[in-house]
């Protein structure tokens, strides 16, 4: 059965450094969406792509976070410095599209900011 | 106040066992209504999608839709071990998922 691929699965960094996360979607899907998902609560989008298009990003915080989706294909958020309230999980998922179809959501990468 | 509150739990039942799972919300907006289930150190699976109000059967599982009072269940016949998890609810007003709003889960444990 495919699955969203995310990696790492753990990071562990000092405030002030930088991270990145990877993503690769289930092939064939054409929407792809970050969410940060803090200990003990639901998670929150911060990004929402439509093939290499964003198509939501209200809540991202553009001062420290990007994300990109070159080719449409797979996608990385960065963050940039990291700060001690970003220790979080961050889960990927994708979706065949915009309107009605089911998110398949990936493992998560859990951050530590120390 | 939060849009969509859920019980917090956490909850433990003994095996067999009838499970209810609740949510209430305050935007009437919504019109889309999912269950996931999370296992630990796992991303969110989708059990449950239901649109609008009525009740929504799959198996063991029965979905609630209350939109009159703003108040959504999840029922767990027979409830097994392998149910133990975070179950959130989530909710948004149209199609696009990227719109939905999440419930900080209910932790619920299935003792055997």
């Amino acid at each position: 059965e495919a699955e969203v691929a995310q990696s790492p699965r753990y990071k562990i960094t000092e405030k002030s450094q930088a991270v990145a996360f990877w993503c690769d979607p289930i092939s064939g899907h054409a929407t792809l969406y970050w969410y940060r998902q803090i200990l003990g609560q639901g998670p929150e989008l911060l990004v929402q792509f439509q093939d290499e298009s964003v198509v939501d990003d209200s809540q991202l915080p553009k001062d420290r976070f990007s994300a990109e989706r070159l080719k449409g294909v797979d996608s990385t958020l960065k963050i940039q410095p990291a700060e001690l309230g970003d220790s979080a999980m961050y889960l990927c998922a994708s979706s065949l599209g915009l309107a009605g179809e089911t998110q398949y959501f990936g493992p998560g990468t859990r951050l530590l900011v120390l | 106040q939060k849009e969509v509150e859920q019980d917090p739990g956490p909850l433990s039942v003994p095996e067999g066992a009838i499970v209810s799972l609740n949510c209430t919300y305050s935007n009437s907006a919504f019109q889309y209504f999912m269950w996931y289930r999370q296992y630990s150190r796992k991303g969110p699976e989708l059990l449950m999608y239901t649109y609008s109000s009525g009740n929504k059967e799959d198996g063991r599982f029965t979905a609630q839709v209350d939109k009159s009072s703003k108040y959504i269940s999840l029922f767990i016949r027979d409830s097994q071990p392998s149910d133990s998890a975070t179950y959130l609810c989530a909710m948004s007003p149209g199609a696009n998922a990227g719109k939905s709003t999440f419930g900080d889960g209910t932790t619920l444990t299935v003792k055997p």
